[in-house]
């Protein structure tokens, strides 16, 4: 299998506080994790794209110092949302591709998500 | 540029009824093409997905898509519904050039299923 989890599920904080959601490859490694946010009914947006050992790539639009992105090992990336606002209030979703990937056409992994609701 | 529209963003279906759900794309360069279902509470599973070759593709639980270049088309489809299919499905696209590493996902069609 190849599962991806996240946590927390849901989390709910106040204006002004930092929230870390973690995202981990439970049966496989993963050199490559991406980040992804979802409005409501509107398309996954991907935020940035994170790679083991190096700084993660930030999608044009996405502020680097908001979201904080580590990816320390090959099983786990973390994001963190920074001095959250209201508007930062989302559906948060990771994906992994497996470490033995080197093709193009193979496949991402999703987790569940993190709903992050700020007050 | 790469974008994906999926009309309807609910589709019902009898059981046992033919499910259809659409998806057009845009890409200035050959797609690589996937459609994703995500059960309630559950992360995106791939269903099936496109990359060259035979342009009918079959994937898990029975869906299958047809990659049609002259229409920019990749509709999923699946003969039967069947109540356990109800979710929300996501058609992607990504250029062939970066692959499944960089995926523009559509909005997404929530399948009712009625008994």
């Amino acid at each position: 299998g190849a599962v991806v989890s996240q946590h927390p599920s849901r989390v709910i904080c106040k204006s002004g506080t930092s929230v870390k959601i973690e995202c981990r490859s439970l049966d496989f490694q993963a050199t490559t994790m991406f980040w992804y946010r979802q409005f409501p009914k509107k398309s996954l947006m991907l935020m940035a794209t994170s790679n083991e050992g190096s700084k993660a790539t930030y999608e044009q639009g996405v502020e680097k110092d908001k979201f904080l992105i580590n990816h320390a090992s090959l099983t786990l990336s973390t994001l963190t949302v920074t001095s959250a606002h209201p508007e930062d209030s989302s559906f948060y979703i990771c994906s992994a591709k497996k470490a033995s990937s080197g093709s193009r056409t193979d496949t991402q992994y999703f987790g569940p998500g993190t709903r992050l609701t700020v007050l | 540029a790469q974008s994906v529209t999926q009309l309807g963003s609910h589709v019902s279906v009898s059981e046992g009824a033919l499910v259809l759900l659409r998806c057009n794309y845009s890409s200035s360069v050959p797609p690589y093409l996937f459609w994703y279902v995500q059960y309630p509470n559950q992360g995106l599973q791939l269903l099936l997905k496109y990359t060259t070759g035979a342009t009918l593709v079959k994937g898990i639980n029975g869906f299958e898509a047809e990659f049609k270049k002259s229409e920019t088309s990749f509709h999923l489809t699946k003969p039967s519904a069947h109540m356990s299919d109800a979710a929300e499905y996501f058609c992607a696209v990504s250029p062939s050039r970066t692959g499944a590493n960089n995926l523009f996902f559509g909005t997404g069609t929530r399948l009712t299923v009625i008994p």
